[in-house]
């Protein structure tokens, strides 16, 4: 199994301010990784597929790089509905998907 | 615009089993695959199953291998998970999820439902 770490576990920042979210895989998985945001009560949402491709409708603060095993999702200017918990998941070795554990991203 | 709407969970005991639905409506449900993803409470995401857009290939994470089943009926638009077995680990949101590609999975899901909550106490 593919284990994902995230870092930060929280991350406090204000409005405005820039993101940087890491994802790293215990083997390589090339390119195969994507971001979600999940708000209380909600489902996740698909940020970032395939490490650097921003899904339909999201803004372009969301961007995300890397390749092998380290990847980052960076939030370039903060808006107040962008605070929740960020998720990254690997599909290289699919049926075998497996999340991280998740990076609180807190106001302030 | 995609909607998924899941079913069927509720407060059940070990050993018993349950079958949960997803009814989907805004897309053309016979051309995605489809997987099952839950949430612990307070724990993050595992996926837990995925099932081709005609209904012939499935996988499962070994989790829960054995004791779970993937289906769906395209005459119905609805994904359904039928989890015997069950113990007390397996409490947990149950979301459907939406393949993001036509076709084969590309296993990052593009849709999501709001979840249906599955208690396994005694």
């Amino acid at each position: 199994e593919i284990v994902l770490t995230q870092s930060p576990a929280t991350l406090s920042l204000s409005p405005g301010e820039r993101a940087t979210l890491s994802c790293r895989a215990s083997q390589s998985v090339t390119r195969y990784l994507a971001w979600y945001q999940q708000k209380p009560g909600q489902a996740p949402r698909v940020l970032i597929y395939d490490a650097s491709n921003r899904a339909t409708g999201i803004p372009a603060r969301f961007s995300g790089s890397g390749s092998g095993t380290d990847f980052t999702l960076t939030i370039s200017s903060l808006e107040p509905e962008d605070f929740a918990v960020y998720y990254c998941q690997q599909r290289s070795n699919w049926p075998l998907i497996t999340f991280g554990q998740g990076t609180r991203l807190e106001i302030k | 615009q995609v909607q998924l709407v899941e079913s069927g969970g509720g407060v059940v005991q070990p050993g018993t089993s349950l079958r949960l639905s997803c009814a989907a409506s805004g897309f053309t449900f016979n051309q995605y695959a489809m997987h099952w993803v839950r949430q612990s409470p307070g724990k993050g995401l595992q996926w837990v199953a995925v099932i081709a857009s005609d209904g012939r290939d499935k996988h499962y994470a070994d989790s829960v291998k054995g004791r779970c089943t993937i289906s769906r009926d395209n005459s119905k638009n609805t994904l359904y998970l039928q989890i015997n077995s069950l113990r007390t680990e397996d409490t947990a949101a149950y979301y459907c999820a939406k393949d993001r590609t036509l076709g084969p999975a590309a296993y990052y899901f593009d849709n999501w439902g709001q979840g249906t909550l599955v208690i396994v106490s005694s």
